[in-house]
C-alpha cells in the first residue's frame, strides 16, 4: 500500500525552538508539497520541490524552509517557532504530470505554545 | 488569479438525505483540472475525483455526482442518499498548468443518523 508518512501525528514546542516536520513517500514521486491547514482558510502552500534539492515557495512561505536531499523525503522547517504557527500542517506528494493527483499524509497537528 | 470559493463552510443533513456542495473557480487559463477531496476526521485527504476543463460531461459514481459547468464556473459535488461515513471536511480544488493544486476553504459536512 503506497503512502505517504509523515513522522508525527500530533507535536508541541514551545516558541523560539527550531521544528523539523518531516515527510516521506515511498511512490518513487517527482514532486512534493507542504500545506498548511486552517479553519476557514482551507490549505494553503507553504513550499514545495519538484525534483531532489530542488524547493520553491508557495504562498505562504514566510517563517518556514524546507529540504530535500532525498526524492523521498521532503522536511518543513520552523526556524523559530512562533504561535501563529500553530496549525495541521499537511504533506503531499504527486508524479510530474499528475495534474493534481496528489497522495496526502495524515497531516502533524502542530501547536506552539 | 486563481480562486477556489466553497461559500458554505459547514451544512447538517439527516442521513439519507441528498446534499450538494458548492464550488465556484476562477482561473484565466483555458486548460485546467478541478478535483474534489474529502478529509474524514483521520485527517488524511482522500481524492475523489479530477476533471479537466474540456470534459463538460457530469459523473456519477455510486451516490456521489458531480455536476461541471463552465459556463458558471461551477464544479457542484451531490451525495445522494447521505449516511453517517460521509461526514467529512471537502476541499473542491483547482490545478492550471503550472502544477499546483489551489484549494478552496472546505466544507464540513455533518450527516447525523
Amino acid at each position: 500500500d503506497v503512502k505517504v508518512t509523515q513522522s508525527s501525528r500530533y507535536l508541541v514546542k514551545r516558541t523560539g525552538e527550531k521544528v523539523f516536520l518531516e515527510c516521506v513517500q515511498d511512490m518513487d514521486h517527482e514532486n512534493m508539497f507542504w500545506y498548511r491547514q486552517d479553519p476557514g482558510l482551507g490549505l494553503r502552500l507553504i513550499y514545495f520541490s519538484y525534483d531532489v534539492k530542488m524547493k520553491e515557495k508557495g504562498d505562504i512561505p514566510e517563517g518556514y524552509s524546507v529540504s530535500r536531499e532525498k526524492k523521498e523525503r521532503f522536511s518543513l522547517i520552523l526556524e523559530s517557532a512562533s504561535t501563529n504557527q500553530t496549525s495541521m500542517y499537511l504533506c503531499a506528494s504527486s508524479l510530474v504530470y499528475s495534474r493534481g493527483g496528489y497522495t496526502f499524509g495524515s497531516g502533524t497537528r502542530l501547536t506552539v505554545v | 488569479a486563481q480562486k477556489v470559493t466553497q461559500a458554505q463552510t459547514e451544512i447538517s443533513v439527516v442521513e439519507k438525505e441528498d446534499v450538494t456542495l458548492d464550488c465556484v473557480y476562477e482561473t484565466r487559463d483555458t486548460t485546467y483540472y478541478l478535483f474534489w477531496y474529502k478529509q474524514p476526521p483521520s485527517g488524511e485527504l482522500v481524492f475523489l475525483i479530477r476533471r479537466n476543463s474540456f470534459d463538460e460531461q457530469n459523473e456519477i459514481s455510486g451516490r456521489y455526482s458531480w455536476n461541471f459547468q463552465k459556463s458558471t464556473s461551477s464544479f457542484n459535488f451531490t451525495i445522494t442518499a447521505s449516511q453517517v461515513v460521509d461526514s467529512a471536511v471537502y476541499f473542491c480544488a483547482l490545478n492550471n498548468q503550472g502544477g499546483k493544486l489551489i484549494f478552496g476553504q472546505g466544507t464540513e459536512l455533518s450527516v447525523k443518523p
